[in-house]
């Protein structure tokens, strides 16, 4: 089965350390997403990629983070200094906008980060 | 805009018994309409889609979820709760263009008691 690979699985790090989070999207698939869920904030969309174009990074604090797609077969998402309240899953998640729009996500196993 | 509301954070059934979980949509477009399920530790599954043809749409592990746009609702079921289903569901909406993200709801959290 196809699936989409994120890199690294656990982190721990340490406050104002450089994080960088790795995913590589299903072949084919036109349509990127970055999500991260805490039990506090459920899931929330950070960042939205299609064709490899940024079409959505509100939620995203740009002070931070930043996300992009160097290749198609590569997705990353930074976060530099780190803090504590970075701590959550980050999860990616690839898909298909077909012509009825629907995009049919397939989610990686997550990220879990922990910031100390 | 777009938006999705679950109107349960945690629902208990009995093994057995039958699965309501419900959900409400709005959406400026023709939504496209999905359940999710994420088991602990676990990344986001597909259990089902909507995406304007039948609207009594049927998905894994027998759930199954039919959409009302009267009611603007698109309630998860499943007959009878097997001790697996325990998890989180997520109903979530798209907009039908693909243009925008999709929208997820905060989650139900299913128990499955014995």
């Amino acid at each position: 089965d196809a699936r989409v690979t994120q890199t690294p699985r656990h982190k721990v790090t340490e406050m104002g350390q450089e994080v960088t989070m790795r995913c590589q999207p299903i072949l084919g698939h036109n349509t990127v997403f970055w999500y991260r869920q805490t039990m506090m904030q459920g899931l929330e969309l950070l960042a939205y990629f299609r064709n490899r174009a940024p079409l959505d990074d509100s939620g995203m604090p740009k002070d931070r983070f930043s996300a992009e797609m160097p290749d198609a077969t590569l997705a990353t998402l930074k976060i530099q200094p780190s803090e504590p309240r970075d701590s959550a899953v980050y999860f990616c998640a690839s898909g298909l906008v077909v012509s009825s729009g629907a995009n049919v996500l397939t989610f990686g196993a997550g990220s879990r980060l922990t910031v100390l | 805009a777009q938006s999705v509301t679950q109107l349960d954070s945690h629902v208990s059934v009995s093994e057995g018994t039958p699965v309501l979980l419900r959900c409400n949509y709005s959406s400026s477009y023709s939504p496209s309409l999905f359940w999710y399920v994420q088991h602990p530790n676990k990344g986001l599954q597909l259990l089902l889609k909507y995406t304007s043809a039948a609207t009594l749409v049927k998905g894994i592990n027998g759930f199954e979820a039919e959409f009302k746009k009267s009611e603007t609702s698109f309630h998860l079921t499943k007959p009878s709760a097997h001790m697996s289903d325990a998890a989180e569901y997520f109903c979530v909406v798209s907009d039908g263009t693909g243009r925008r993200a999709l929208t997820f709801g905060s989650g139900t959290r299913l128990q499955v008691q014995p």
